[in-house]
């Protein structure tokens, strides 16, 4: 399954760095989304992103800036992150957004650690 | 605020019991039901969804769902698990009114050979 391929894979960094998520769909969809996935809690969703526009803020600290310039590609640029940002992050991808038919596909997640 | 609960955090079996895993969400309105699979190193895969019509939905790898309105629940099955069905289990509700997949906490199913 390589619809939805997510670099790196792995990321470590310090308190002071900035760094960015990339994210890329082959499958053709008009939505992406961010979600963080920490040890022993729900996947929280992040952003959301429909036919290039932010649909969705769901209360994300600053430190994180999602950009879409185009259906097919997602970034998370991140600076000045803490310790408690340490988790894995998931991309995924629907045809579009909020729509039962529309299942969302993840990718194989960047996991992050803040030092 | 919506939500979504799964009881068991983490379900040991050893191979050809049964599963059952339950899941239930707080959302009173049009809600569209998922369950995801996590395999050790690997992304999150689609086991199966319910949107309408017959309650008991069957998935991949024999697994199948029944989803009870009278009880807001949509509960994981499967007859006989193998050792390959070792994994992270995700119940996820899909809210109508805003658009939002919600996802429980997450099941490891752990299947002694």
């Amino acid at each position: 399954e390589t619809g939805v391929t997510q670099t790196p894979r792995h990321l470590v960094m310090g308190m002071t760095n900035k760094k960015s998520l990339k994210c890329e769909q082959h499958l053709g969809h008009n939505a992406m989304y961010w979600y963080k996935q920490s040890a022993k809690k729900p996947l929280e969703l992040m952003f959301v992103y429909n036919f290039k526009e932010q649909t969705e803020n769901n209360s994300v600290p600053s430190r994180f800036s999602p950009e879409c310039p185009n259906s097919s590609h997602l970034f998370l640029h991140l600076h000045t992150l803490q310790p408690e940002d340490s988790a894995l992050y998931l991309c995924a991808s629907s045809q579009a957004s909020g729509r039962a038919v529309d299942t969302q596909y993840f990718g194989p997640g960047t996991r992050l650690t803040v030092l | 605020a919506q939500s979504v609960s799964q009881h068991n955090h983490h379900v040991i079996l050893s191979e050809a019991a049964s599963l059952e895993l339950g899941c239930n969400y707080s959302y009173g309105g049009t809600v569209n039901l998922f369950w995801y699979v996590q395999y050790p190193g690997q992304h999150l895969q689609l086991l199966l969804k319910y949107f309408s019509g017959d309650p008991l939905v069957k998935g991949i790898k024999g697994f199948e769902a029944e989803f009870i309105k009278s009880k807001f629940s949509f509960n994981l099955r499967k007859p006989s698990v193998q050792w390959s069905d070792t994994a992270e289990y995700f119940c996820a509700a899909l809210s109508g009114n805003t658009g939002k997949l919600i996802f429980g906490q997450g099941t490891t199913l752990q299947v002694k050979p």
